[in-house]
């Protein structure tokens, strides 16, 4: 679980979609996660997605699980200046601890 | 009601001194941790409680303890800070078995060593 990967940095305008991509460790993990956290705030839960799954939809929100390629991606719709953040993906490991990634920092462009 | 709370949310230290982070959580959650947050924005986790007892600490220096007084509370512990100890420092809680939830973080307390 220490080496879960990220792009650091994503950039799109109002409007469009974004795309946040994350490669997991662990090919045992039941559970993956995305959290959210705002410029000096706490991170917030966004959603998770079981392992048996292949997509998860919640709004505006998209998740795909490639459980061959350890891959996960976080679809974000219309995308708001309020959803400017960094992104974490997390996974379930060993000893119920939760392993995060390298955050993407997501900025929106008005 | 905060689930997860910290005090205090910012502190400026010297080195070489002692301090103590506090966490309470009134979830009912049975685990509990400390993540740190260094200046890159990477998550580690440091520790974590179950009923009391410590079950993970990844090469975390042992100038470091947590202390559970009881299972809402876990408290971080710092002997002798380092400038490098500077980070933001979050505490979460879980329940241990039922990952869809996830854990619930608190606020961060923004360490700072001079």
């Amino acid at each position: 679980g220490e080496d879960v990967e990220q792009s650091l940095f994503l950039s799109v305008r109002e409007g469009d979609s974004s795309v946040i991509n994350c490669t997991y460790t662990d090919s045992s993990s039941t559970y993956l996660y995305w959290y959210k956290q705002e410029p000096g705030a706490g991170l917030q839960l966004l959603t998770y997605i079981f392992s048996n799954m292949d997509m998860k939809q919640d709004q505006r929100l998209t998740v795909l699980l490639n459980k061959k390629d350890k891959h996960l991606s976080l679809r974000i719709a219309d995308t708001q200046t309020g959803d400017s953040a960094i992104y974490f993906c997390a996974e379930i490991s060993g000893a119920n601890n939760l392993f995060f990634g390298t955050g993407t920092r997501l900025t929106v462009i008005p | 009601d905060t689930a997860v709370s910290q005090t205090p949310k910012y502190l400026v230290t010297q080195m070489g001194n002692d301090k103590s982070i506090k966490c309470e959580q009134n979830l009912g959650h049975d685990t509990m941790y400390w993540y740190k947050q260094d200046s890159k924005k990477f998550l580690k986790i440091m520790f974590s409680y179950n009923n009391k007892e410590l079950i993970i600490n990844e090469t975390v220096p042992n100038r470091f303890s947590p202390k559970s007084p009881d299972k809402a509370h876990l408290n971080l512990h710092i002997n002798s800070l380092e400038l490098g100890d500077s980070a933001v420092y979050f505490c979460a809680s879980s329940q241990w078995g039922e990952p869809p939830d996830g854990y619930t973080f608190g606020s961060g307390t923004r360490l700072t060593v001079v």
